[in-house]
């Protein structure tokens, strides 16, 4: 119940185009969901983050969506370019308190590669 | 702001041996959570200091511990060193233990 599933493993874009990647949960009590992207030679950098209360959130070029009564949430990338390849992984972290006490649970990541 | 700091970036240890690696959070952070990253088994949480207690604990074995000092830097140590252990140490911080979380650059340990 405590797992992220993350997919796909792999993606290939054109400079240009849009990236989509997506992330399903089980465990209802997961309330926070951010976006980590990571470099080779570097810790994951948060991206951006949604709360359930609301269903979609944009900043920059990159946009989560986020479908509650589905328990999934993706990921966006508008006019992906080179400099987005890197590996991109979702995660979740239940409410303040006990068990949540700076805990994210990661998805696997995506390998996106944006072709000039 | 300095971001999270991870030393050493580097480490070659055999097996059996034992290491410790280093953390220091952002400035004004008081959380300090520790991930494993592998190929095989992605990120996964190990703990979580805040304070110089542990809150919060992975399911990983007694081999690997950690602490808190009281300017908030913390160690993770891991003794009885086995192969599987090959892996980036990432630390993260954060004010009181909620989201959002920022990560170093991570120790990458091999054992020989």
């Amino acid at each position: 119940q405590q797992q992220v599933k993350q997919s796909p493993q792999s993606l290939i874009v054109q400079k240009g185009g849009i990236s989509i990647i997506n992330c399903a949960y089980e465990n209802t009590a997961f309330d926070y969901f951010p976006w980590y992207q990571q470099f080779p030679g570097k810790g994951p950098a948060l991206l951006i983050a949604i709360r359930p209360d609301v269903s979609e959130k944009k900043e920059g070029r990159f946009t989560i969506s986020f479908n509650k009564s589905a328990k999934q949430f993706s990921l966006h990338i508008m006019d992906s370019q080179p400099g987005d390849s890197a590996t991109y992984f979702c995660a979740a972290s239940p409410g303040a308190g006990g068990t949540s006490y700076g805990k994210l649970t990661f998805g696997q990541g995506t390998i996106l590669t944006v072709h000039p | 702001k300095a971001g999270v700091t991870q030393t050493p970036r580097y480490l070659i240890k055999t097996r059996g041996q034992q290491v410790t690696l280093s953390c220091s959070p952002i400035s004004g952070h008081r959380s300090v959570s520790w991930y494993q990253q592998t190929p095989g088994q992605g990120l996964q949480f190990l703990f979580e200091y805040f304070s110089e207690t542990q809150r919060n604990k992975g399911n990983f074995p007694g081999r690997f511990s950690g602490r808190q000092f009281s300017n908030s830097r913390s160690e993770m140590n891991v003794s009885t060193l086995e192969l599987g252990d090959s892996a980036l140490y990432l630390c993260a911080s954060s004010r009181d233990g909620s989201q959002p979380q920022h990560f170093g650059d991570g120790t990458r340990l091999s054992i020989l």
